[in-house]
């Protein structure tokens, strides 16, 4: 079955180091999210990319990174310049060109906790 | 794209009709109206979206009013598994710009 697959479902970080979370979709589809969500509150993105080797920052971009190498992976690097980063993590896929956007297909998500 | 104004909470009994109000009082003519639903600590999930006639799908309706500044998700016969924040985004399929802004939506309990 397609789908998005983000590993790991938990992660866990000590302050001070970078940890990348993975995100693989084999839809097909052009162009990729990342979000973050804070408890109670609603998505907030961070990166996305419409097509390999490309990608543009979201609203809360300011340390992350990302990259587009292929088209079924985009990872997400949480530097330790994110001073905030616990919390939820979810990334998206979406067919990118048509006129009539179908909507974005989810990944599960990944936790990650700083200790 | 347009704001959208969701009421915070809302309690159905099992069974039942849920029926989930969406202003959208800005919204631009090009603009379609988009639900998905978040189940806690899982990826959102699309539900139905529309531009300006109903829409039904095995999930669930969307009802859009003439003027286009408010819509109504329904769900026929809500079950216990249909407890979620259910989120309301307007906006324009433009090429380059598939970005999808979510609020906070709307927390949907289905009471036994």
């Amino acid at each position: 079955d397609g789908g998005i697959t983000q590993s790991p479902k938990y992660l866990f970080r000590k302050e001070g180091q970078n940890v990348t979370l993975s995100c693989e979709q084999n839809l097909n589809h052009d162009a990729m999210y990342w979000y973050r969500q804070d408890p109670g509150q609603g998505l907030r993105l961070i990166y996305y990319s419409q097509i390999v080797n490309d990608f543009q920052k979201g609203d809360i971009a300011e340390g992350y990174s990302v990259s587009r190498e292929k088209k079924e992976s985009f990872p997400l690097t949480v530097t330790s310049a994110q001073k905030n980063p616990t919390a939820f993590y979810l990334c998206a896929s979406s067919i990118w060109g048509q006129k009539l956007n179908y909507g974005y297909t989810f990944g599960s998500g990944t936790r990650l906790t700083v200790v | 794209d347009a704001k959208t104004t969701q009421p915070p909470s809302m309690d159905c009994a099992e069974g039942r009709a849920a029926n989930l109000p969406c202003n959208h009082s800005t919204i631009s003519g090009n603009e379609y109206v988009y639900w998905y639903r978040q189940i806690h600590s899982q990826g959102p999930q699309y539900i139905i979206h529309g531009l300006k006639n109903n829409e039904t799908n095995e999930m669930a309706s969307l009802i859009i009013t003439e003027d286009r500044k408010s819509s109504t998700l329904i769900l026929p016969h809500a079950t216990l598994r249909d407890t979620a924040v259910y989120y309301c985004i307007v906006r324009a399929p433009n090429f380059g710009n598939e970005k999808l802004t979510f609020g906070t939506g709307t927390r949907l309990t289905i009471i036994p």
